[in-house]
């Protein structure tokens, strides 16, 4: 079955932009969800299908698939942007959805 | 707005069976577009998704988790229940509820765009 490898950390600046990656499995065309979870709440879809954003997510949010890795970049970051931040595909292997371990976004 | 909302014992004792309840309010669980679906986050760590279940009683599993899982749909009281066998402190977690698309390819529908609130369940005697 899948195994998603994400960093565990990333740090950026205010204004900066943050790339959040997630690795692990060929991802070629491979439809890729993402999700922000805040201290202490529940996980928020930020981005599904690749590069699509559900209603109310800001444009700053986009994601991306290229060979082997997955990325979520996060423009112009702002102080609320941090969190932990989860990619998802489906195990085609196992049949079922997996999630990657997480990366903690830091804002400086 | 839908919402959902888990209900159940924040504390089981080991070789026990938790037993969870997720509450559909502000629209019905009898959709054809939707999945219902649990997942689970121990303290500090990552997602795992548990199982999920359709309105019409379709089930899938963990295949992690699937002999000590099973998912339950009740449309009449629009809810979904969750239990699980032979608890142990690994199975300390906090357990959400969520929904998921129901279409095909699955891949590109099965993320999770609605959760609850999740509930701490503390296994320990």
């Amino acid at each position: 079955s899948y195994v998603l490898t994400q960093p565990p950390s990333v740090s950026v600046a205010p204004g900066q932009t943050a790339r959040i990656a997630c690795g692990g499995i060929s991802f070629g065309t491979k439809s890729v969800h993402w999700y922000q979870q805040k201290s202490g709440q529940a996980p928020v879809l930020v981005v599904y299908d690749v590069s699509d954003r559900p209603s109310g997510i800001p444009e700053r949010f986009s994601g991306s698939n290229s060979g082997n890795t997955a990325a979520l970049t996060i423009s112009r970051v702002e102080a609320g942007d941090e969190a932990d931040y989860y990619c998802q595909v489906w195990d085609d292997s196992s049949d079922h959805p997996v999630f990657g371990g997480g990366t903690k976004l830091t804002v400086l | 707005q839908l919402q959902l909302q888990e209900s159940g014992p924040g504390l089981v004792k080991p070789s026990e069976t938790l037993s969870l309840t997720c509450s559909v309010s502000g629209g019905s669980i009898s959709t054809y577009s939707f999945y219902w679906g649990w997942l689970r986050q121990p303290p500090g760590k990552g997602l795992e998704w548990i199982g999920s279940i359709y309105y019409s009683g379709n089930t899938y599993y963990n295949p992690s988790l699937k002999s000590r899982v099973t998912i339950s749909v009740d449309t009449s009281k629009n809810q979904f229940s969750l239990n699980m066998n032979s608890m142990t402190a690994a199975d300390t977690a906090m357990y959400f509820c969520a929904r998921h698309g129901a279409g095909w390819p699955r891949e590109r529908f099965w993320y999770f765009d609605l959760w609850g609130l999740g509930t701490l369940v503390t296994v320990s005697s």
